[in-house]
C-alpha cells in the first residue's frame, strides 16, 4: 500500500466512449503525475500538477484531458481514444519543497489502470 | 539513442548471487530514481539519489555525477527480488522524469 489509489484497475472501452481514470493520494503531497506505460516502451510522462496547477504537458493529444480539483485528487478524462492508446496508466505523487522550484521529492505510485481500447 | 540507458535488459540469477544493474544518462539531472515494478504493474520507489550512496536492507544504490552513471546492487538475491528495475532521472530545473526501459530480473531458487 503506497498511499496512492487508482480506479478503476481495469477498463475496456470503445473508441466512441467517454470514461475517466481517478487517482487519490492520502500522503499530503502537493504534486501529482500521470504516466503512460505501453508494452515494451519506457514510462512516459503525460502531465504534472503542482499545487493544483498544471506544470507539464508532454505533448499529449487532446483526447486525454487531465483535471486536478485539489491536491489529493487527479483525474484523466478519456474520449474518442484509439486502440494504440491501450496501455497501463500510472498515477504518482510527491512532495514539492517550495513553490516555483523543481520537484525533488520521492515518487509514490499507484497500482495503475490498465486500459484497453477496442 | 535514449537519454537513459540501462544494462543489462534481462538478467537471470541463482538465489544468493550478488546482482548489479547499471544506468547511464546523458543529460543534466537533479536526482536519479530507482524503481521496482512487479508483474501486474505496481511501481515502488526504491531510492532517490543526488550524490553518493544509499543502502536499504539488501539493496545498495550508488551514483557518480561526473560520470553520469548509477548502479543498483542486490546482495544475497532472493526469488522475491524478481521484478523489473527501472532507472529514472529528473531533468534539472524541471518536473520532468525520463525513464530507462528497465531491467527484467529473474532470481531462481
Amino acid at each position: 500500500e503506497t498511499g496512492v489509489t487508482q480506479t478503476p484497475r481495469h477498463l475496456v472501452m470503445g473508441m466512441t466512449n467517454k470514461k475517466s481514470l481517478k487517482c487519490e493520494q492520502h500522503l499530503g503531497h502537493n504534486a501529482m503525475y500521470w504516466y503512460k506505460q505501453s508494452a515494451k516502451k519506457p514510462l512516459e510522462l503525460m502531465f504534472v500538477y503542482n499545487f493544483k496547477e498544471q506544470t507539464e504537458n508532454n505533448s499529449v493529444p487532446s483526447r486525454f484531458s487531465p483535471e486536478c480539483p485539489n491536491s489529493s485528487h487527479l483525474f484523466l478524462h478519456l474520449h474518442t481514444l484509439q486502440p494504440e492508446d491501450s496501455a497501463l496508466y500510472l498515477c504518482a505523487s510527491s512532495q514539492q519543497a517550495l513553490v516555483g522550484l523543481a520537484n525533488t521529492g520521492e515518487l509514490f505510485f499507484g497500482e495503475g489502470s490498465r486500459l484497453t481500447v477496442l | 539513442k535514449n537519454e537513459v540507458e540501462q544494462s543489462p535488459q534481462n538478467l537471470t540469477a541463482q538465489e544468493g548471487e550478488f546482482i548489479t544493474i547499471n544506468c547511464s544518462y546523458s543529460v543534466g539531472i537533479s536526482a536519479l530514481h530507482w524503481l521496482q515494478q512487479h508483474p501486474g504493474g505496481g511501481i515502488v520507489s526504491l531510492f532517490m539519489l543526488s550524490s553518493g550512496k544509499k543502502k536499504h536492507g539488501r539493496l545498495i544504490a550508488t551514483i557518480n555525477i561526473q560520470e553520469k552513471h548509477s548502479s543498483l546492487h542486490i546482495t544475497a538475491s532472493h526469488p522475491r527480488d524478481s521484478a523489473v528495475y527501472i532507472c529514472a532521472v529528473r531533468l534539472m530545473y524541471t518536473d520532468k522524469l525520463i525513464f530507462g526501459t528497465g531491467t527484467r530480473l529473474q532470481v531462481f531458487p
